[in-house]
């Protein structure tokens, strides 16, 4: 079985601050992972994946996450936050043997100016 | 390159009723999955089609159904509807099965009174 949690609803940060946002999983196997964000009222857009290989994956609008195999985690971080940047973020993981993804129950990121 | 595009957008129907929602998969997408996502919750896996066969379902009742068509565009179609579905029902196509990324439409916003 696969699934993930997310476990902060939502997460507040001033503009040029740090963020992240954290996601755990769990699978039998090995994992793919994979972030998505979603603006209100729009469906998911795809920020970045592991597969395999380099644990820091770069992906789009300058974030990054951290593959982190002992803790199961694979964490999405920015270095420095955009208000443009609030929106909700879903954290998905995929059992190697599996071509269904299992989305968490995403986080609220809120940018403040 | 055409994206995701599903329809309709929004509707209204009442408990009982059956609707039937459309999804057209981006260029060269063979893979379609659908998804539930109520309010203030994460994507919920329906099912998903590849070269128009059935190719996983999630826990939905048997009033969920689908179709895939020789273009790979898709269908949902929901029979007796019941009020807890009234969601937010998120198409997604992936250029083949064993693909990672997953691209959205909009989604199609049913409510059901």
């Amino acid at each position: 079985a696969q699934s993930v949690a997310q476990p902060e609803d939502q997460v507040n940060v001033a503009e040029g601050n740090p963020l992240t946002v954290k996601c755990t999983y769990s699978v039998s196997g090995n994992p793919y992972l994979f972030w998505y964000v979603q603006y209100p009222n729009r469906g998911l857009q795809f920020l970045l994946k592991y597969i395999t290989g380099d644990n820091l994956v770069k992906g789009s609008y300058g974030f990054e996450a951290e593959f982190n195999k002992s803790q199961t985690s694979f964490h999405l971080k920015k270095p420095s936050a955009l208000v443009s940047d609030s929106a909700l973020y879903f954290c998905a993981v995929r059992d190697i043997g599996s071509y269904i993804p299992t989305f968490g129950r995403g986080t609220s990121l809120i940018v403040h100016p | 390159e055409t994206g995701v595009t599903q329809s309709p957008t929004h509707l209204i129907k009442t408990r009982g009723q059956q609707v039937t929602l459309r999804c057209s998969s981006q260029s060269g997408h063979n893979t379609v999955s659908w998804y539930q996502q109520a309010l203030g919750q994460g994507p919920q896996f329906i099912f998903q089609y590849y070269r128009e066969e059935e190719n996983g379902r999630g826990n939905f009742p048997p009033r969920f159904s689908g179709l895939q068509f020789p273009n790979y565009s898709s269908e949902l179609n929901v029979n007796a509807l019941e009020l807890d579905d009234s969601a937010l029902y998120l198409c997604a196509s992936s250029l083949d099965v064993t693909s990672g990324e997953l691209f959205f439409g909009e989604g199609s916003r049913l409510t059901v009174l």
